[in-house]
């Protein structure tokens, strides 16, 4: 069973409109959880990293949560643009230099 | 941030050849590096790790005789699929780690990705 679960699998918003992105893991010990973003047929792209310590962080209009108890987090994007459409993956690592986990990703359709 | 780049972007061989990637960290020294495969519409599935120096740890599945990985350099990995076969058609990704990164931990940079179609 994938320890990184994301939800939902696909989506599609309108642009200008607001989105979030579900990820739920078992990884344990947790060291820290990243959102990617890749562009179809790219490799993965750094949006955010956190700690257990971290609640929240944000690029751009990307904004990431982490709740480190219930071993949720979520990908907030806002004002979506076309240019946002891309799968985001939820990744963990179990320690600093240790080996990431993979959510399947999300898959986010951005339309005019 | 740092920068890793894949060569090719895409390749397209006959079945029974062999197909080279590579990987370069451009601007950093990459002790680690890692392969990954993806098939469509799925997860990066990791392939094996390989430290600058030494031998490429293998995920369980994942045959070593017919993904060879030199990780000779510190700036340069290589993957070979040998004997390539239409199910070897995938893509792949490398990611690299390592010194002069300003990071309290593993900052993983991937590549662009080589998109292996076997014919």
């Amino acid at each position: 069973k994938n320890q990184v679960e994301q939800s939902p699998q696909s989506l599609i918003i309108l642009e200008g409109k607001n989105c979030t992105l579900q990820c739920n893991y078992t990884v344990s010990p947790f060291s820290n959880l990243r959102w990617y973003k890749q562009d179809t047929g790219r490799g993965p792209v750094s949006l955010t990293i956190m700690t257990f310590s971290e609640n929240t962080k944000s690029n751009g209009r990307y904004t990431a949560t982490l709740d480190a108890d219930t071993k949720q987090s979520s990908l907030h994007i806002t004002a979506s643009q076309l240019s946002d459409s891309a799968s985001y993956i939820c990744v963990v690592s179990a320690s600093s230099w240790g080996k990431l986990q993979f959510g399947a990703g999300t898959q986010v359709v951005v339309t005019p | 941030g740092a920068v890793v780049s894949q060569h090719p972007s895409r390749v397209i061989c006959k079945s029974g050849t062999s197909v080279k990637i590579e990987c370069r960290s451009l601007d950093f020294q990459a002790t680690t590096m890692f392969w990954y495969r993806q098939f469509p519409k799925q997860s990066l599935m990791l392939m094996a790790t390989s430290n600058e120096g030494s031998k490429a740890t293998y995920e369980q599945g994942v045959e070593k005789d017919k993904f060879l990985i030199n990780h000779a350099s510190l700036t340069l990995s290589t993957l070979t699929v040998t004997s390539a076969h239409p199910e070897d058609s995938s893509f792949y990704i490398c990611s690299a780690t390592g010194q002069g990164l300003e990071s309290t931990y593993t900052e993983a940079f991937f590549g662009q990705g080589t998109r292996l179609t076997v014919v």
